[in-house]
């Protein structure tokens, strides 16, 4: 079966960074995805790794260890409109794309 | 053009009724998707169209009926549709179904039934 983990909720402040993690079990790997999603809208794309390693995007990095199953999502500068929920996706070898249940960054000034 | 969109953003229907949902892209992918996503809870899968044929159905009952008419469109009919089905309905495309591709989701449609 597909199980992927990630926290339910963190808190952060503005300014601060935060490491949000994900570790997955899946059969099949054919990459990791992180969305953002607020509240009453669609989930948008942030990250795709498929080899070990840090991806960079702004403030944003992920990074991947496919032998330990485990992945996380780093936000520098938080803002808070950075405040929504954070989706760590598998994409399997059988056309499937699973969702971990999210976790909810919430940011105080 | 990486826009997905979706018709209509609100729909309440009764329980005999019939709808449908719309899902537009122009983006040339290949794959286009149908999830259905409760509140706080992350979207679950329902349907995979790879080149206008339907590829995965995760089991979804039957008065859900999708449709691919062509590379752009996905419909999703719903008929005799039953209040737990209210939920926020996703489409979504990549650029194909394997797996290593974002997927670019519309604003969704609302769906109430009563």
């Amino acid at each position: 079966g597909q199980n992927i983990d990630q926290p339910t909720e963190m808190t952060a402040t503005e300014g601060a960074i935060v490491q949000i993690n994900c570790t997955y079990q899946t059969s099949g790997f054919n990459g990791l995805f992180w969305y953002q999603q607020h509240a009453g809208e669609a989930p948008t794309f942030l990250s795709y790794n498929v080899l070990d390693g840090l991806e960079e995007k702004g403030r944003f990095s992920s990074f991947l260890s496919r032998s330990k199953g485990y992945s996380y999502l780093l936000l520098k500068e938080l803002q808070m409109k950075d405040s929504a929920s954070y989706l760590c996706a598998v994409g399997d070898n059988f056309n499937k794309f699973y969702f971990g249940s999210g976790t909810k960054l919430n940011v105080k000034p | 053009d990486t826009e997905v969109t979706q018709t209509p953003k609100h729909l309440v229907m009764g329980m005999t009724n019939k709808k449908s949902l719309k899902c537009e892209q122009h983006m040339g992918h290949r794959a286009m998707y149908w999830y259905k996503q409760k509140a706080k809870k992350p979207p679950e899968l329902m349907f995979v169209y790879s080149y206008e044929k339907l590829s995965i159905n995760e089991s979804v009952p039957s008065r859900f009926s999708p449709e691919c008419p062509n590379s752009s469109l996905l419909n999703l009919h719903l008929h005799a549709l039953q209040p737990e089905d209210s939920a926020l309905y996703l489409c979504a495309s990549s650029q194909d179904a394997s797996g290593k591709n974002e997927q670019y989701f519309g604003p969704g449609t609302r769906l109430t039934v009563t």
